[in-house]
């Protein structure tokens, strides 16, 4: 199993361009879930999935759009990039929202210049 | 709301040192606890994970405890080595879509 992947691991973006973030997890999980995290700072979520066609806000949704259509995938969408986007984003997901651990992609790193 | 705080925000010890990392929670409805740690430009990798019915968890020399009561979990690194370096962060799962609640970490630097 790959588990969680995210792709890219980096991008570079000027103000106002748009952008997705993709995530993916091939171990049949429910629960799927966008966080992200500032420098010096824990994780904040943004977005959660708990199954194909539902999703809702997290702590920081502004600015940011999600879909969910099937199992696997989860993509992060930034319509108009500022600034204060400038962060390290993860995707993470878990079976269902009970007391079993949750599992991390490797994060995928975003510059708004 | 659930906040979740870490002290100390950085910590320094010599190595071979036993030290004790905190992380406190407002709210003892929770799933679980989980300790990360995170290395300078890395991911997360899982250290432990603590059911809410637990007391404690143990790995190598990583013992982490839970009081749900207190709303309080201390991570223990016994022998510290230099290889521990990193930024440690506690997380609690809630009970309300299983969503994480994140302190801000404590970071580690183990001197040889």
């Amino acid at each position: 199993n790959a588990g969680v992947t995210q792709t890219p691991k980096f991008r570079i973006l000027k103000i106002g361009q748009s952008m997705t973030l993709q995530c993916a997890q091939d171990m049949n999980h429910n629960y799927m879930y966008w966080y992200r995290q500032d420098p010096g700072m824990g994780l904040k979520l943004i977005y959660y999935s708990v199954g194909a066609g539902i999703t809702d806000k997290g702590e920081v949704p502004n600015g940011y759009n999600v879909s969910r259509s099937t199992t696997e995938d989860f993509p992060l969408r930034l319509e108009l990039a500022a600034p204060s986007q400038t962060s390290v984003y993860f995707c993470a997901s878990t079976q269902w929202a009970g007391d079993n651990e949750q599992f991390f992609g490797p994060g995928t790193r975003l510059t708004v210049l | 709301k659930q906040e979740v705080t870490q002290i100390p925000a950085a910590l320094s010890v010599p190595e071979g040192e036993n030290l004790v990392l905190n992380c406190s929670f407002t709210d003892s409805a929770i799933y679980n606890l989980q300790w990360f740690r995170q290395d300078p430009g890395k991911g997360l990798t899982s250290l432990l994970l603590i059911q809410s019915s637990q007391r404690e968890q143990t790995s190598g020399r990583l013992n982490a405890s839970l009081d749900k009561s207190s709303g309080r979990s201390t991570l223990y690194i016994a022998a510290s080595q230099p290889g521990d370096s990193a930024t440690y962060l506690c997380a609690v799962k809630d009970n309300q879509g299983g969503k994480l609640i994140f302190g801000q970490g404590t970071e580690l630097s183990v001197k040889p």
